[in-house]
């Protein structure tokens, strides 16, 4: 499978625990985005990386969350401290930079904080 | 960013054509339109995507307006797969400084029914 791959698929942590998800891009893409959706909206955009370089972070992104792509390959995402308004689907996607190509889009992580 | 508006909600019969429809009157002339569905439980994914001329691929065709301030998702022959919340997105293409995220609104959520 050459698609968009991210792990665990689904993660149910309590208050105040730290948790970290992972997503592997497509191989040859080198642009790489995280999104949240929360129950019943679209998905709004997080941060993108383009490489190893972090370029883009949304005001949604506090500082609790912190996400690196070491070698501009996978990525991580971090939740320190998690509270219940964390609970959300996180969704990451990668694409070719500077074209009309299209994102591509893993199924998910969705986490429970309890 | 420009703006899209999409119905809340719309239902087809099964193996009858459906017409989704989206308004985005402040359209520049750079921006892409783009569609992307996601299934229940599942990240999003390309549906199709044009600048001016009316587009066809396997999944759909996608109508746009002359004035380009609106255009037409058409799925030819919906089945039950097709359930699904289907969002119309503008994406303006560039170089490495255009960040190249989705703005996602809240879509159309499509019914089909046998």
């Amino acid at each position: 499978d050459t698609g968009v791959s991210q792990n665990p698929r689904h993660k149910i942590t309590k208050r105040g625990q730290n948790v970290t998800f992972r997503c592997d891009p497509i191989s040859e893409h080198n642009r790489l985005y995280w999104y949240r959706q929360t129950l019943g909206q679209g998905p709004e955009f997080l941060t993108y990386f383009q490489n190893e370089a972090q370029l883009e972070k949304s005001r949604l992104l506090s500082d609790r969350f912190s996400a690196e792509r070491p070698k501009g390959s996978f990525s991580t995402l971090e939740i320190q401290r998690t509270e219940q308004g964390d609970s959300a689907m996180y969704l990451c996607a990668s694409k070719v930079a500077g074209s009309t190509d299209t994102q591509y889009f893993g199924p998910g992580t969705r986490l429970t904080v309890l | 960013d420009a703006k899209t508006t999409q119905p809340n909600s719309m239902e087809s019969n099964e193996e009858e054509p459906v017409h989704l429809p989206c308004n985005h009157s402040t359209i520049s002339g750079t921006d892409y339109i783009h569609w992307y569905r996601q299934l229940p439980s599942q990240g999003p994914e390309y549906v199709i995507h044009g600048l001016t001329s009316n587009v066809n691929n396997r999944m759909a065709s996608l109508a746009i307006a002359e004035d380009r301030k609106s255009s037409t998702l058409i799925l030819h022959r919906a089945t039950l797969r097709d359930a699904a919340v289907y969002y119309c997105i503008l994406s303006r293409p560039g170089g490495s400084s255009n960040t190249g995220k989705l703005i996602f609104g809240q879509g159309t959520t499509l019914q089909v029914k046998p």
